[in-house]
């Protein structure tokens, strides 16, 4: 019964390092989410994918990567990563586009 | 595009009382779904009610009710009998039914909800 599994849980970057956020799904959901989550903020999305292969960006995209080269997983990437970049971070799967979001626990994430 | 405004940040209410939250969405869709989600301090969120735009009636899960006005574009929650574990920051969120945008939830910016014993 795992469901939705991110990790890490917690990771502190400095500016300009590079990292990868690895987001897990056994329900066999199509759609999956990245969403980051900011104090007076709520949520924003990130990226987000429809199925194996695909990828759109979401409302908040500048700064991060994502591939979902297999079903189950979706992979948040930064490349250069930057204060403004310090937040919680969230992924969500669902089966279809009108079924509730499964999330995971969020990856705190700390760039210095 | 969507917006979802939460406009009250917090919130706090005394065990077993009544307490409404607000939320108002703006769009140019007729068919759409509403949700309110929980999240407590482990930071989980889970899903506590949903809302069909095409369905006149209120939805209810329990002690959990919405006041869906559709004219208005808002969408409050009524939590009736508040309990402690009811404490928890509060999202509401929009999904279109069709198109692009019904790939997307669109979150409100959420209300932190403190129930006083």
């Amino acid at each position: 019964n795992a469901g939705v599994t991110q990790t890490p849980k917690f990771r502190v970057l400095k500016t300009g390092q590079s990292m990868t956020l690895l987001c897990a799904q056994d329900m066999n959901h199509e759609y999956m989410y990245w969403y980051r989550q900011d104090p007076g903020m709520g949520l924003r999305l990130i990226h987000y994918s429809v199925g194996e292969g695909t990828t759109a960006k979401g409302e908040v995209p500048d700064g991060y990567n994502v591939s979902r080269l297999k079903k189950q997983n979706f992979l948040l990437g930064l490349e250069s990563a930057a204060p403004s970049q310090t937040s919680v971070y969230f992924c969500a799967s669902s089966r279809s586009y009108y079924e509730k979001l499964f999330f995971g626990s969020g990856t705190q994430l700390s760039v210095l | 595009a969507q917006t979802v405004t939460q406009s009250q940040p917090e919130m706090s209410v005394q065990e077993a009382e009544t307490v409404t939250l607000s939320c108002t969405y703006d769009t140019s869709e007729s068919d759409y779904y509403l949700f309110w989600y929980k999240q407590p301090p482990s930071r989980q969120m889970i899903l506590v009610i949903r809302q069909e735009a095409y369905k006149q009636q209120n939805a209810t899960e329990n002690r959990f009710s919405v006041n869906f006005q559709k004219a208005a574009k808002s969408f409050s929650l009524k939590i009736s009998d508040s309990q402690l574990g009811d404490a928890a920051m509060y999202f509401c969120a929009y999904r279109s039914a069709g198109g692009q945008g019904a790939q997307k939830l669109v979150f409100g910016q959420g209300t932190r909800l403190t129930i006083n014993p």
